[in-house]
């Protein structure tokens, strides 16, 4: 079967740096993307990795590794805004979007 | 349109009543999803439209749902003899393509049913 693992809940302090994992099992690989959704609202896309490395994109970045199935989202310099949950999505062989189930970050002042 | 567009955004309908909710994706887009998400979890997938031919339903949860984009653009997704089950929210979604895997998709505000 297909999976996508992400921690259910994180939390960390404004100003700081949080790096929030995900792992997959999918048949084939066409890209990872990366959402967020605030609560009550859509997703909305945050990053997009296709190749092995790091994509950044100002406080922003996401790293992808193929071999491994293993992507991470790095947020730095966490303002009050950034909580949400962050959605890791993996596009299979069919370019169906495999969603995992969120990861919901919670910052304190 | 600007964005993705859905209607009703509420919708109270009672146990046994069929419902149409409604998706206008954005202008030029050809691929059109449906989702459905529960609180605290990521979009389930339910179907897809490449223009107007529905290219995959293989998550529409059992033939009381259904989903048709007749002219390529609007789409409706419905929902027969409403079941208490059927309450949640559903998202549609589009992006340009689904060829090119860097395509991004872009959600509606998504439409809440409840079922009484």
């Amino acid at each position: 079967g297909q999976n996508i693992d992400q921690p259910t809940e994180m939390t960390a302090t404004e100003g700081a740096i949080v790096q929030i994992n995900c792992t997959y099992q999918t048949s084939g690989f066409n890209g990872l993307f990366w959402y967020q959704q605030h609560a009550g609202e859509a997703p909305t896309f945050l990053s997009y990795n296709v190749l092995d490395g790091l994509e950044e994109k100002g406080r922003f970045s996401s790293f992808l590794s193929r071999s491994k199935g293993y992507s991470y989202l790095l947020l730095k310099e966490l303002q009050m805004k950034d909580s949400a949950s962050y959605l890791c999505a993996v596009r299979d062989s069919n370019y169906q979007l495999i969603w995992g189930a969120g990861t919901k970050l919670i910052i304190k002042p | 349109g600007a964005g993705v567009s859905q209607s009703p955004r509420y919708k109270v309908t009672k146990r046994g009543q069929d419902v149409a909710l409604r998706c206008d994706p954005i202008s030029g887009h050809v691929s059109l999803y449906w989702y459905r998400q529960a609180l605290g979890q990521g979009p389930e997938f339910l179907t897809y439209f490449n223009y107007e031919a529905q290219q995959d339903k293989s998550g529409l949860p059992n033939d009381r749902f259904s989903a048709e984009r007749p002219e390529g653009s609007i789409s409706t997704l419905t929902i027969q003899r409403t079941e208490q089950r059927d309450s949640a929210m559903y998202r549609c979604a589009s992006s340009l393509a689904t060829a090119d895997s860097g395509n991004t998709i872009y959600f509606g505000e998504g439409s809440w049913l409840t079922v009484v």
